[in-house]
């Protein structure tokens, strides 16, 4: 069965500080991983995708990784700011077809002043 | 970039009424469409999956007569909650396949629609 595990499941952090969520995923056949950024009462906003021949991709202050050797996943978010605070969602979607996304649950960041 | 817009985003409806959300892919066309449905505090959940100008495929356990799903056009879908009930009150949110960017994953999501039914 197609799972995607993230953690922490909530977080809290000062501003300024840096932060890393995990996500590991059974997902198979591996296609693609995302990361997106959900506010409160929002749509998912994508941050980055990554392809299995891909290891780190930025945006901005955020950057994600890849080991698709064992499916493992990070978010890392430097100098966080006030409006980081948000549910960070990965999504692993599977070779076999384009509606094939499996979602975690998202962790919650909370970025204090 | 790719925008979909989703309205209302916020609706509260009685109980035994229909409600009926558009989801339209603004700068894009979107061959296919999907409706999730996201409780609090937990992930997206896929209810249908709807191509423009055929029936929808629904996922095991969402009652296809309950939420229609209709896909006319390549910019437009739209979700009713027919009968509604308070237990159908969720966050709805739709999301776009860009049809020309299918080689980069292309997805994008609405804003969502928060339904209270009283």
């Amino acid at each position: 069965k197609n799972q995607v595990e993230q953690s922490p499941q909530s977080l809290i952090i000062l501003e300024g500080k840096n932060c890393t969520l995990q996500c590991n995923y059974t997902v198979s056949p591996f296609s693609n991983l995302r990361w997106y950024k959900q506010d409160t009462g929002r749509g998912p906003v994508s941050l980055t995708i990554m392809t299995f021949s891909e290891n780190t991709k930025s945006n901005g202050r955020y950057t994600a990784t890849l080991d698709a050797d064992t499916k493992q996943s990070s978010l890392h978010i430097t100098a966080s700011q006030l409006s980081d605070s948000a549910s960070y969602i990965c999504v692993v979607s599977a070779r076999s077809g384009y509606s094939t996304l499996t979602f975690g649950k998202g962790t919650m960041l909370l970025v204090s002043p | 970039g790719a925008v979909v817009s989703q309205h209302p985003s916020w609706v509260i409806c009685k109980s035994g009424t229909s409600v009926k959300i558009e989801c339209r892919s603004l700068d894009f066309q979107a061959t296919t469409m999907f409706w999730y449905r996201q409780f609090p505090k937990q992930s997206l959940m896929l209810m249908a999956t709807s191509n423009e100008g055929s029936k929808a495929t629904y996922e095991q356990g969402v009652e296809k007569d309950k939420f229609l799903i209709n896909h006319a056009s390549l910019t437009l879908s739209t979700l009713t909650v027919t009968s509604a009930h308070p237990e159908d009150s969720s966050f709805y949110i739709c999301s776009a396949r860009d049809r020309d960017r299918v080689a980069n994953y292309g997805y994008t999501f609405g804003s969502g629609t928060r339904l209270t039914v009283v």
